[in-house]
């Protein structure tokens, strides 16, 4: 099982939309958490860290639910702008080790 | 301005013949990683390095060799490339616990 699971999508949106996808980690010591943007053979871009309580940055939801392992990354009111392929990212506490998903493939239409 | 770069961009090269790509960050960050991506396969790290003159193999060190004698650089070497080496190559540096990964804009080899 690999130790970082992502739905590869994709999801095809109109504009406006709200999208929202998981991730889910296996191993229990992962103790940092990010979602990253990629676009079309790009160097990935940090879009947000995912804090315990929850946070948000302007359209961007990020959610961590450690008693199920995932972490989720909501998009509200899509824009052209938001296609991209979005990356998870797991930080191990004891060797910190990083852990990448294989990437949620967004694409919103006009 | 805080970045991680690499070079070159673009390498086209032959089976074989010896290749370095250089990675250097000004951020003072401990920890650098070399990463390659291929389609479908998503990010997979080759190798990584907590410190200055410590690294570790990651999950596809095969073919590749590192070295870290000063903080700032992190070089990724290939001895003797072949066509499977074929790829999109990232090198990142993070600071201490909780920080995120930087990532240099890339390098795309192509071993004939």
């Amino acid at each position: 099982r690999k130790e970082v699971e992502q739905d590869p999508g994709p999801f095809n949106v109109p504009e406006g939309a709200t999208v929202a996808f998981n991730c889910t980690y296996s191993n229990s010591a992962s103790q940092s958490f990010f979602w990253y943007r990629q676009d079309c053979r790009k160097e990935p871009k940090l879009l947000m860290s995912v804090y315990s309580s929850g946070n948000e940055d302007g359209r961007f939801t990020a959610q961590l639910n450690r008693a199920s392992q995932y972490i989720s990354l909501l998009i509200r009111d899509s824009k052209l702008s938001d296609s991209a392929t979005y990356l998870c990212v797991v930080r191990r506490f004891d060797d910190y080790k990083l852990s990448f998903g294989a990437g949620t493939t967004v694409t919103v239409r006009a | 301005e805080a970045q991680v770069t690499q070079n070159p961009r673009y390498l086209i090269t032959v089976t074989g013949k010896k290749l370095t790509v250089t990675c250097s960050q000004n951020m003072n960050h401990e920890y650098m990683s070399w990463y390659r991506q291929d389609p479908g396969l998503g990010l997979r790290q080759i190798y990584y390095s907590m410190n200055v003159e410590v690294t570790d193999k990651g999950d596809v060190p095969e073919g590749y060799k590192v070295s870290r004698k000063e903080k700032r650089n992190f070089p990724l070497i290939l001895e003797s490339p072949s066509p499977n080496q074929t790829s999109l190559y990232f090198c990142a540096s993070s600071g201490p616990g909780n920080s995120p990964l930087h990532f240099g804009n890339g390098t795309r080899l192509t071993v004939t």
